[in-house]
């Protein structure tokens, strides 16, 4: 049981260029959901997903897209990098259930030229 | 709107102490759930203990426990006897309704607790 995974563990971009993280989990969980840490303002949500199929966006979603074809795996794409894109990101995962806390992978760290 | 304050950038204890870290919420939901992470520096969030809103006692998980003050809004994390272990970041974050499957979850800015030996 790997629990939330994500590749790449570092990545370095030049401004433009697109590129996908990839996240996945082995715990068949239903809501999964991505984040970006930034500097002093803990975590905020990008786009989250309930289910394959569903996705929905956070509060900071511009600049990035994600789908969800199945329940192992929710990659986010960066459509054009900006350097407002530089932070790190982390991929969690939680049961549908209520009262469940959520699982987190053990993050990207983007770095955009 | 919910929103989640964390007014200690950073804290000093000194080993085998206990300390409190600070952290408010406003929300107009009746139905939410109260979380803490640690941050150590090497990047993982680690999940450490949550309250329900309906929760008649404090949360506690070893080391750590909730003080959960619903009038005052407020759920601090309180751990004892402080080990050098302990020093990390520390977010506190909450998510409305928890009773009812609600999905978001926001998080405080995070306090950075140093443990001195």
């Amino acid at each position: 049981n790997a629990g939330v995974t994500q590749t790449p563990k570092f990545q370095v971009l030049k401004t433009g260029q697109s590129m996908t993280l990839q996240c996945a989990q082995d715990m068949n969980h239903e809501y999964m959901s991505w984040y970006r840490q930034d500097p002093g303002m803990g975590l905020r949500l990008i786009h989250y997903s309930v289910g394959a199929g569903i996705t929905d966006q956070g509060e900071v979603p511009n600049g990035y897209n994600v789908s969800r074809s199945t329940t192992e795996d929710f990659p986010l794409r960066l459509l054009s990098a900006a350097p407002s894109q530089t932070s790190v990101y982390f991929c969690a995962s939680r049961p549908q259930g209520a009262s469940d806390t959520q699982y987190f992978g053990p993050g990207t760290r983007l770095t955009v030229l | 709107a919910q929103k989640i304050t964390q007014t200690q950038p950073g804290m000093f204890v000194q080993e085998k102490e206990a300390v409190t870290l600070d952290c408010t919420y406003d929300t107009s939901d009746p139905s939410y759930g109260l979380f803490w992470y640690k941050q150590p520096s090497s990047g993982e969030m680690i999940f450490l203990i949550y309250q329900g809103s309906y929760d008649q006692q404090n949360a506690t998980e070893g080391r750590y426990s909730l003080n959960f003050q619903k009038a005052r809004k407020s759920a601090n994390l309180v751990i004892s006897a402080s080990q050098l272990g302990d020093s990390a970041m520390y977010f506190c974050a909450m998510r409305e309704g928890w009773y009812t499957g609600g999905f978001k979850t926001i998080f405080g800015a995070g306090t950075r607790l140093f443990v001195k030996a």
